[in-house]
């Protein structure tokens, strides 16, 4: 069975640009979570998406935003970069709350 | 949800067994606790999950004593390989809800094993 997978797996923008990184979810799963994990810190945990609708999200500004399709898949889009959203971007799934399973994660690089 | 306190960092020898102590006194009743295992640059592994006394699996076994403020994750005869960053975490297995908490990492532990 396929794992959660993540598109691209390195990203460079320049500061004040856009991003937008996606996640494909294991089959079954209707939940997605998104998670900034900066070098050498832990992870914080962004936005939880659940049947297309936005459950909860962290303490991170407005300009970090997403969304969930009907297939469960997920973008997640970072307006205005800037530098210290430099950071390595993780997706899990689950079962409606179950264990998460995450995916390879997407480095993003803002220059 | 239930704060953890894990030991930020553990040497070990190839071939001995590792055990990571997780402290979460404020456990509520319905939480669970969950190890996962991390790699530079790689997304969380699931490793093990538990609710109380023992759980065994293919990778560890996880040791929860009666009152659960507490556990620990045993790695039997480590290797090179198992080198990672070790997260210990405590919240309900079931979210359900747009009102609960996902998830909440700490800083973890870091297992460096040396040959």
């Amino acid at each position: 069975e396929a794992g959660v997978t993540q598109s691209p797996t390195h990203l460079i923008k320049t500061r004040g640009q856009q991003a937008t990184l996606r996640c494909s979810p294991i089959s079954g799963h209707t939940s997605v979570y998104w998670y900034q994990q900066a070098l050498g810190l832990g992870l914080q945990f962004l936005l939880w998406y659940d049947e297309g609708e936005e459950r909860n999200r962290g303490n991170f500004p407005p300009r970090f935003s997403g969304r969930q399709f009907p297939n469960y898949s997920s973008e997640l889009n970072v307006n205005a970069l800037e530098l210290e959203d430099s950071a390595l971007y993780l997706c899990a799934s689950s079962s409606r709350g179950e264990t998460q399973y995450f995916g390879p994660g997407t480095r993003l690089l803002v220059l | 949800l239930a704060k953890t306190t894990q030991p930020i960092s553990m040497d070990s020898y190839e071939g001995q067994e590792v055990n990571i102590t997780c402290s979460h006194n404020n456990i509520a009743t319905n939480d669970y606790i969950t190890w996962y295992q991390q790699f530079p640059s790689q997304g969380p592994r699931f490793i093990i999950q538990g609710y109380k006394t023992k759980v065994t699996n293919e990778v560890a076994s996880l040791f929860i004593p009666a009152d659960r403020k507490s556990s620990t994750l045993s790695l039997p005869r480590v290797s090179l390989s198992d080198t990672a960053v070790y997260y210990c975490l405590v919240g309900p297995s079931r979210l359900g809800s747009s009102g609960n908490t996902p998830l909440v990492f700490g800083k973890g532990t870091r297992l460096s094993v040396i040959a």
